[in-house]
């Protein structure tokens, strides 16, 4: 079956550091990739989504692009900010978009 | 913006309990999800829904059953509860055609 697979569990950062989250997955077809992003006590919320090889998806000074030869997503931004403390999940959709299965999530702690 | 909210916010129960979480939408949209979320495995999918009437089996559906009484409303029901479902468990929402999820803030329960 489908599946995402999220490398860090956990990253800790400074303000003003350079992020890089990694993302692989494994699906057939030609699935579209999503981050999510949770911050405390609530539920996730759409990012961005990718539908397309070489795609790049963006919000909020957050990035990734759709890699279909390596199968990855990996989710980037250039100078974080405390405020960007959270969780954030990558998935993928199956072909018929109907369900999403989601990587394992990595808890974002930014240090200001 | 999407609104879906949940009931109970917190529910505590013990092994053998029977437990409903319930779920309503108020954006009219098709598409009705329930997941679980646990550290390590990020959320995964219990049960779906694509209309009144309409059950999809989930990734892990085993112990919760689910019904979708209106396009509105939508239930997880867990019969016989055992500490194993303990969790935080999330609806999220999705009009047909379109991409993105939307979550509501979340049910954590609790099965002593």
């Amino acid at each position: 079956g489908d599946s995402v697979t999220q490398t860090e569990g956990q990253v800790a950062l400074s303000e003003e550091d350079f992020l890089t989250i990694h993302c692989n997955y494994s699906a057939s077809g030609y699935p579209t990739l999503f981050w999510y992003v949770q911050y405390p006590g609530e539920g996730p919320q759409l990012l961005f989504r990718a539908s397309r090889d070489k795609e790049k998806g963006s919000s909020r000074g957050f990035e990734a692009t759709y890699d279909k030869g390596t199968t990855s997503f990996h989710l980037r931004k250039a100078s974080v900010q405390e405020s960007d403390s959270a969780v954030y999940y990558c998935a993928l959709s199956d072909r018929g978009n109907n369900k999403l299965t989601f990587g394992q999530g990595t808890v974002l702690s930014v240090i200001p | 913006e999407a609104a879906v909210t949940q009931s109970p916010r917190n529910k505590v129960t013990v092994t053998g309990g029977n437990v409903t979480l319930s779920c309503r939408q108020t954006n009219s949209h098709n598409y009705m999800y329930w997941y679980r979320q646990d550290t390590g495995h990020g959320l995964r999918l219990i049960h779906y829904s694509y209309g009144a009437g309409n059950l999809q089996i989930g990734d892990v559906p085993d112990g919760y059953k689910a019904t979708r009484t209106t396009q509105e409303d939508f239930f997880l029901l867990l019969e016989l509860a055992s500490p194993s479902q303990t969790s935080l468990y999330f609806c999220a929402s999705r009009r047909d055609r379109e991409y993105e999820q939307y979550f509501g803030p979340g049910t954590r329960l609790t099965v002593l």
